[in-house]
């Protein structure tokens, strides 16, 4: 079945970088896009960025353009996102989601929380 | 990028409808039938219940459905049950390629 879980997470320091993964099975993942999209606590979900299923495409909400890059290695079935500047507001849990029958996601991974504090 | 307008509460009894509505503008919502909804229980991930409007996943109770008319997308629960306590979201693709979520909206079973 399909599958998607996410890693990297942790307390990181205002200002300082983290990298995501989301490691993919059960499917063929070169086939398709994926989203990265985040849950600050307590509050709603928010699309953070998608990139298509060969990687040439990529989107950001603007909340995190120019501070954090998504990118995908087909060859090891994995997502990452690269966030660079971090700031206290990005912390959340991040979950990666297949934009499969639906355009924001038919399947989630169970999510990694990322705490941004000094 | 404005998040899409969903009420933050509704109520109602088992066994009664009720429908949450998610409104947004042409450029989203009422520009494309990409409109899907999802339920949260706390602590889990989101569950997909309807794509592209008003298509259900296999697996997914046919008491969900989903419409829209213009820039307003709703769904609805028939039925109500117990476990449909949950957070509710709807989101759309964007003219700009990009993707927005709504506001989400609390169900509570009483």
């Amino acid at each position: 079945q399909v599958q998607l879980v996410e890693s990297g997470g942790g307390v990181v320091q205002p200002g300082r970088s983290l990298r995501l993964s989301c490691a993919a099975s059960g499917f063929t993942f070169s086939n398709y896009g994926i989203h990265w999209v985040r849950q600050a606590p307590g509050k709603g979900l928010e699309w953070v960025a998608v990139v298509s299923s060969d990687g040439s495409n990529k989107y950001y909400a603007d909340s995190v353009k120019g501070r954090f890059t998504i990118s995908r290695d087909n060859s090891k079935n994995t997502l990452y996102l690269q966030m660079n500047s971090l700031r206290a507001e990005d912390t959340a849990v991040y979950y990666c989601a297949r934009r499969g029958i639906a355009a924001t996601g038919d399947s989630w991974g169970q999510g990694t929380l990322v705490t941004v504090s000094s | 990028q404005s998040a899409l307008t969903q009420p933050a509460s509704v109520s109602g009894s088992p066994g009664q409808s009720i429908t949450i509505s998610c409104t947004g503008t042409s450029s989203d919502v009422g520009g494309y039938n990409y409109v899907s909804w999802y339920q949260q229980h706390p602590g889990t991930a989101p569950k997909l219940l309807i794509y592209d409007v008003s298509n259900r996943p296999s697996g997914v109770s046919n008491r969900f459905s989903g419409s829209k008319s213009g820039n307003t997308a709703s769904l609805t629960i028939s039925g109500l049950q117990a476990e449909d306590e949950a957070d509710y979201y709807c989101s759309s693709y964007t003219s700009s390629s990009t993707y927005v979520f709504g506001t989400g909206t609390k169900v509570t079973v009483l």
